[in-house]
């Protein structure tokens, strides 16, 4: 099956820093998410990306498909923006999610 | 429009019993699929459905079965539970695969 892994696993940023998360993944893919999952353990998503930039507000996405990678910036970090951050990957009606980057913002 | 509802959100089981989780997607999503959360595994994929038929299935013995109605909405099943199954169990929706999916809150499985 498809390998997912994302760097780093884990980061502390003081408020406002900036920061660049990394999806990794072994396989071409038909589609790429990348959530935010809160203390209650929602998963938030945040971007639809299977190739190409978008972007909402503070965050960024990039895909790219052909080099098989993604990067979610983050832009002036909140506190509101702890948690875990996965990149899921999908081939064929299943999705693998990576390990995630467990990100902490202090004040 | 309403989110993917997941009940119940907590639920606590003796080993050996059975549960029934429900999730209900979005108005107009087909897709729904599971995946169940734990510290030691992570997020793993436990089956999807699309149109009442299982199109595909992970790597989870068969005391994990799912089903889905003519409304879209699923279920899964765990049979003679175990410690190991306390988990988060996730449900989330898609009109299909390539549209992305949209998760619910999880249902936090306890077995004691």
């Amino acid at each position: 099956g498809i390998q997912v892994e994302q760097s780093p696993p884990d980061l502390i940023l003081q408020e406002g820093a900036n920061s660049t998360l990394r999806c990794n993944f072994s396989d071409s893919v038909n589609n790429l998410q990348w959530f935010h999952q809160n203390p209650w353990g929602q998963l938030i998503n945040l971007f639809y990306i299977p190739s190409g930039t978008k972007q909402n507000g503070r965050l960024s996405a990039t895909t790219v498909a052909t080099e098989r990678y993604s990067l979610l910036y983050i832009s002036s970090s909140q506190t509101t923006d702890s948690g875990v951050y996965f990149c899921a990957v999908g081939g064929y009606q299943k999705v693998t999610f990576g390990t995630g980057t467990k990100l902490q913002v202090i004040p | 429009k309403a989110g993917v509802t997941q009940t119940p959100r907590y639920l606590i089981k003796t080993r050996g019993q059975q549960v029934t989780l429900s999730c209900s997607p979005i108005s107009g999503h087909r897709s729904v699929s599971w995946y169940q959360q734990t510290p030691g595994q992570g997020l793993q994929f436990l089956f999807e459905y699309f149109s009442e038929t299982q199109r595909n299935k992970g790597n989870f013995p068969g005391r994990f079965s799912g089903r889905q109605f003519s409304n879209s909405r699923s279920e899964m099943n765990v049979s003679t539970l175990e410690l190991g199954d306390s988990a988060l169990y996730l449900c989330a929706s898609s009109l299909d695969y390539v549209n992305g999916y949209t998760f619910g809150s999880g249902t936090r499985l306890t077995v004691v």
